[in-house]
């Protein structure tokens, strides 16, 4: 089944304490793209990757790193997370760069609460 | 302002009315897409249009994009409770930059 998956689902962390959410999609999609979505402000681009070794930052890059070393695969890192950063996280993957044309398929969402 | 305002932000609907929600940008479309979202999940690929005039139905949700590609409406025909969700209008920024922006979404509940 074509998919993107994600994990953990649900993440409940303390501030400071580095933390790795995974994504992964199995339609050899080039372009990803991690999102941030919180009430009265709709889903926020973090970090994008146009393909492999390729990343950019999106709006909301300050306290995530991400790294695309495989195709396939294009984690999420926050190295000190602070209480700001508790939202719903999705990662999406679109086969071409040519987004005027493609849809982005999104990932279940990641649950993250820093306390 | 926002660069894509969707109205209203929420909406309830009797089961079985019609319902529209709109989706505006500051600057012209270039691809627009409709996604919905159940409370807390992920999101579903509606829709997407790209060229002014357009118009796409699936089931009893239709979209169009106005002749001059700066908004968009998504219109559902009796309504039922599997339409409630969270509706999200997307675009792309154009040009080299291949972001997509979205706006704040349209939270629909349906009453039975």
């Amino acid at each position: 089944e074509a998919q993107v998956t994600q994990n953990p689902r649900y993440l409940i962390t303390v501030t400071g304490k580095k933390l790795t959410v995974t994504c992964s999609q199995n339609m050899n999609h080039e372009y990803m793209s991690w999102y941030r979505q919180d009430p009265g402000l709709g889903l926020r681009q973090i970090y994008y990757s146009m393909n492999v070794e390729v990343t950019d930052k999106g709006d909301v890059p300050e306290g995530y790193k991400v790294s695309r070393k495989e195709k396939r695969n294009f984690p999420l890192i926050l190295e000190s997370p602070s209480p700001n950063q508790t939202s719903l996280y999705f990662c999406a993957s679109s086969l071409y760069r040519a987004l005027r044309t493609d849809t982005q398929y999104f990932g279940p969402g990641t649950r993250l609460t820093v306390l | 302002s926002q660069e894509l305002e969707q109205s209203p932000q929420s909406l309830i609907v009797q089961e079985g009315k019609n319902l529209t929600i709109n989706c505006t940008s500051s600057k012209t479309l270039y691809g627009l897409y409709w996604y919905k979202q159940k409370y807390g999940e992920g999101l579903i690929f509606l829709m997407m249009l790209q060229k002014g005039g357009e118009e796409k139905s699936h089931e009893k949700i239709t979209a169009k994009l106005d002749e001059k590609k700066q908004q968009s409406s998504l219109h559902i025909t009796a309504s039922q409770p599997s339409h409630a969700g969270i509706y999200l209008c997307g675009v792309s920024r154009g040009g080299s930059n291949y972001q997509l922006i979205w706006g704040a979404g349209t939270k629909l509940i349906i009453k039975p």
